[in-house]
């Protein structure tokens, strides 16, 4: 089975600007969480799809959004960018996103916010 | 509060020596515990879970963890270190709270194996 992918890999905004991040899952999995990795705050939970329905979410600004479409795949978005939002953005997924469940990840995006 | 420590920021360890990472945890209920890998400029690689039964744990390249629940410890392990073992480990538990489901990690730690 193919594995996790997301694109871009990589990006370069400016303050202010907006960016959608988008993530295919593993064939299967209906639940999608996003993460976000910088070296000051380490790996933070942003949100959790699951058919559909956001399940879960974060501590995250309302700037922060995301959706997950029929076939699974999610996208990302961040309005208004601020300099600290420069980070790797990490997709996972999982058959059920239950207690044992395992997600599995994707190679990231990297953000940058000039 | 629910929550996840890797005491240690580097592990270092000689080529062919066994190898320890710590991870402690603090979670209500029954944890669900896993170890990820990461490597530079990639997403994580997941290497074994803990949810029930036998106390250790076999998984991906080797690695194996010890979960101890009188501790409230998971720590990974594996017998020969290589030094492709090289890179940052992240230790998880998942958070079940109402309906409140997402996954804690540790800060990671980074192994350097030197030949």
């Amino acid at each position: 089975k193919a594995g996790v992918t997301q694109t871009p890999r990589y990006l370069i905004k400016t303050r202010g600007q907006q960016v959608t991040l988008s993530c295919s899952p593993i064939s299967g999995h209906r639940s999608v969480s996003w993460y976000q990795q910088t070296p000051g705050q380490g790996l933070q939970f942003l949100f959790e799809y699951f058919s559909e329905t956001q399940r879960n979410k974060g501590n995250f600004p309302g700037r922060f959004s995301g959706r997950q479409f029929s076939n699974s795949r999610s996208e990302m978005n961040v309005s208004t960018l601020e300099l600290g939002d420069s980070a790797l953005y990490l997709c996972a997924s999982g058959v059920s996103g239950g207690g044992g469940d395992t997600q599995y990840f994707g190679p990231g995006t990297r953000l940058t916010v000039l | 509060a629910q929550s996840v420590a890797q005491p240690e920021d580097q592990v270092n360890v000689a080529e062919g020596n066994p190898l320890t990472v710590k991870c402690t945890y603090s979670v209500s209920g029954n944890p669900y515990l896993f170890w990820y890998v990461q490597y530079p400029n990639r997403g994580l690689q997941f290497l074994l879970k803990y949810i029930t039964g036998d106390n250790l744990v076999k998984g991906s390249y080797g690695f194996e963890a010890e979960f101890n629940k009188s501790q409230t410890s998971f720590h990974l392990k594996k017998p020969s270190a290589l030094v492709s073992d090289s890179a940052l480990y992240f230790c998880a538990v998942r958070v079940l709270r109402g309906a409140t489901n997402k996954l804690i990690f540790g800060t990671g730690t980074l192994l350097a194996v030197q030949p």
